[in-house]
């Protein structure tokens, strides 16, 4: 039972609109969420992240959005650039304590020049 | 800045052997977490501690163990190994927050 699910396995966008990468959830015990970018062979990098708290969060090019009545989160970045290609992942927990993470399956992420 | 450290980068082993996996959390930070990522797949919780104290436990086989050090350091002592168990194991530490920082991680192919 897939819990953080993303739907897109990859999406195609140009160099400098908007990049929009989805992410919805089914366990409602999940109150922190984050993203990630990913490289082969390679450690996830943190991106940016987001209590249940807030429905936004913002940080430079990336912005997070959360709809938690929808158990839906988003991603975007604006504008793209070409080093913006990777794979994306979509990650929550429960806040508070050492609990793992839970990941999506990812998206991956091309940008076109 | 200091970021997480894992060794070795790549192991190769063969069935039915042990490995032996190390992590090294940036400075300060108390609590580590151990994922399992496989081919073509999302990254697996295996195991989390916090002061040295198991946390959390996720997808770990009963042929896996792991402890966490004074110094904060921890290790992933995997035996009995299996074709199956060839992916990319990466560790990830934090502090007083949520986010978590993960290692370069440390591929394993067994043979």
């Amino acid at each position: 039972d897939q819990q953080v699910k993303q739907n897109s396995p990859s999406l195609s966008v140009q160099e400098g609109r908007i990049s929009i990468l989805n992410c919805d959830y089914t366990n409602s015990m999940f109150d922190y969420f984050l993203w990630y970018k990913k490289y082969p062979a390679e450690g996830p990098t943190f991106l940016i992240s987001i209590s249940s708290i807030k429905d936004k969060n913002e940080d430079g090019r990336f912005t997070v959005f959360l709809n938690k009545s929808a158990k839906h989160l988003s991603l975007h970045i604006v504008p793209s650039q070409p080093g913006d290609s990777a794979v994306y992942f979509c990650a929550a927990k429960r806040g508070g304590g050492a609990d793992g993470l839970t990941f999506g399956k990812g998206t991956h992420l091309i940008i076109q020049p | 800045a200091a970021g997480v450290i894992q060794s070795p980068r790549h192991l190769i082993k063969e069935k039915r052997e042990t490995a032996t996996l190390k992590c090294y959390p940036i400075p300060r930070h108390d609590t580590v977490y151990w994922y399992q990522q496989g081919p073509g797949q999302d990254p697996q919780f295996l195991i989390s501690f916090y002061e040295k104290m198991q946390s959390d436990k996720g997808s770990i086989p009963d042929r896996f163990s792991a402890q966490q050090f004074s110094d904060y350091h921890s290790e992933l002592n995997m035996s009995s190994l299996e074709l199956g168990d060839s992916a990319l194991y990466f560790c990830a530490s934090n502090g007083q927050g949520e986010t978590q920082y993960f290692g370069p991680g440390t591929r394993l192919l067994v043979l």
